[in-house]
């Protein structure tokens, strides 16, 4: 595709069920990013993924967030248990090879969740 | 550690005016530099980005922004406001020095309102 896609759009869940989102980043884009959005904390890094390197996991905000991505394109964040504090909207990012510092990178639509 | 202060929550200015929204940063060795905007409901677009040389930037949709070390900001402008220029703009920073850092760090994103 043209744009990095998340799905879905929008989740509602249940305090204590987990959940899974999805990105597919810009085709031939091997650097791949989560952040949170939430309306305290505002734009917060989650996880960065760089090729077959290990993940930089330094912004998981507790063991109940997990990241995969596979085939070193499409990558999955699960939150486990879900807490009321987990809504939020989390955002996928992509860059070309995430090795240059001034790397731009370029930003889905977003999956909105609500933890109710 | 780096972080980014834009200090003002929202900026207000009629269609037709010239506009800034504010950005300053910190880091502990040089930056680069970034603006985001953020349309309801959408992801982050990519506007510009400072990484070298020349300290007058030009991005998309006509907006520019000035790299200022001594006052360590990134001002974003655009000589002539358009009402579809309402949206969320984001600020951001990446350490040229902290090459074990990949994300960005986010300003708390300022509200750009155009009256027509």
């Amino acid at each position: 595709g043209a744009g990095v896609s998340q799905s879905p759009s929008n989740k509602v869940t249940e305090k204590g069920k987990d959940v899974e989102l999805r990105c597919d980043p810009i085709s031939g884009h091997t650097a791949l990013y989560w952040y949170r959005q939430s309306l305290g904390q505002g734009l917060e890094f989650l996880i960065y993924f760089q090729g077959n390197s290990a993940p930089d996991k330094s912004g998981l905000p507790s063991d109940r967030f997990s990241a995969e991505r596979t085939g070193g394109s499409v990558s999955t964040l699960t939150i486990q248990r879900t807490q009321q504090e987990d809504s939020a909207v989390y955002l996928c990012a992509s860059s070309l090879n995430g090795v240059g510092q001034g790397e731009t990178q370029y930003f889905g639509p977003g999956t909105r969740l609500l933890v109710l | 550690a780096q972080s980014v202060a834009q200090p003002e929550d929202q900026v207000n200015v009629a269609e037709g005016n010239p506009l800034t929204v504010k950005c300053t940063y910190s880091v502990s060795g040089n930056p680069y530099l970034f603006w985001y905007v953020q349309y309801p409901n959408r992801g982050l677009q990519f506007l510009l980005k400072y990484i070298t040389g020349d300290n007058l930037v030009k991005g998309s949709y006509g907006f520019e922004a000035e790299f200022n070390k001594s006052q360590t900001s990134f001002h974003l402008k655009k000589p002539s406001a358009l009402v579809s220029d309402s949206a969320l703009y984001f600020c951001a920073v990446r350490d040229i020095v902290d090459t074990g850092r990949r994300a960005l760090t986010f300003g708390s994103g300022t509200r750009l309102q155009v009256q027509p």
